[in-house]
């Protein structure tokens, strides 16, 4: 099975400031996809940010945007702006493409917004 | 788009019942369903895959006498937790494959269910 790790059990960042969550993956795969989910309070896992492995460029979705390194295996999450809002446990998840539909996902970083 | 809802959000049940959980597709038609369960403060653990129409792909480690899943149409897929014990207290999430999206790869979670066993 894939292996995912978040190293980063906790995280804070000051409101308005970047903060980057850095996820890194083990596969022996070519074509993939990883996501980055976020989790608030309410426990409902919201998609932040997609990224298909086959692609270069970076994904960006308004204040948040992917560092992808496919050789290093890395795919970090960087927030711009941070809001209060932005505060919630973030998952990391890695999807095969070619076999099975399952998700890996990592351990989560929880996100502490001060203002 | 998109919308998967669980039903009930949490329940409470005695020791030794059967519980039902409820996972929907609002708007669009799942192949493919997964159920999760989460521990307070720690990931998500993939229990099982539900495809429609034919029997569901447990992980290792996972009842399926004791976690019945069903998928009978393309827009509800349920777990029920059998004979159920105070370990078996836990979150539970379903997801969905939009099969018909553009970004089928992409799994949308039900806001989950809260499973209290007494």
């Amino acid at each position: 099975a894939q292996t995912v790790t978040q190293s980063q059990p906790e995280m804070s960042v000051q409101e308005a400031e970047t903060v980057t969550l850095s996820c890194t993956y083990d596969t022996s795969e070519s074509d993939y996809y990883l996501f980055w989910y976020k989790q608030p309070p309410s426990r409902q896992m919201i998609l932040v940010i997609r990224q298909e492995a086959y692609k270069q460029q970076n994904a960006t979705e308004n204040r948040f945007s992917v560092n992808f390194q496919k050789a290093a295996k890395s795919f970090s999450l960087k927030i711009s702006d941070s809001q209060l809002g932005d505060a919630a446990m973030y998952f990391c998840a890695y999807r095969r493409v070619r076999t099975g539909n399952q998700f890996y996902f990592g351990t989560g970083t929880s996100l502490t917004v001060i203002p | 788009g998109a919308v998967v809802s669980q039903h009930p959000s949490r329940v409470i049940c005695k020791s030794g019942t059967s519980v039902k959980i409820e996972c929907r597709s609002l708007d669009f038609q799942a192949t493919t369903m997964f159920w999760y369960r989460q521990f307070p403060k720690q990931s998500l653990m993939l229990m099982a895959t539900s495809n429609e129409g034919s029997k569901a792909t447990y992980e290792q480690g996972v009842e399926k006498d004791k976690f019945l899943i069903n998928h009978a149409s393309l827009t509800l897929s349920t777990l029920t937790v059998t004979s159920a014990h105070p370990e078996d207290s836990s979150f539970y999430i379903c997801s969905a494959l939009n099969a018909r999206a553009s970004y089928q790869e992409t799994q949308y979670f039900g806001p989950g269910t809260r499973l209290l066993v007494l």
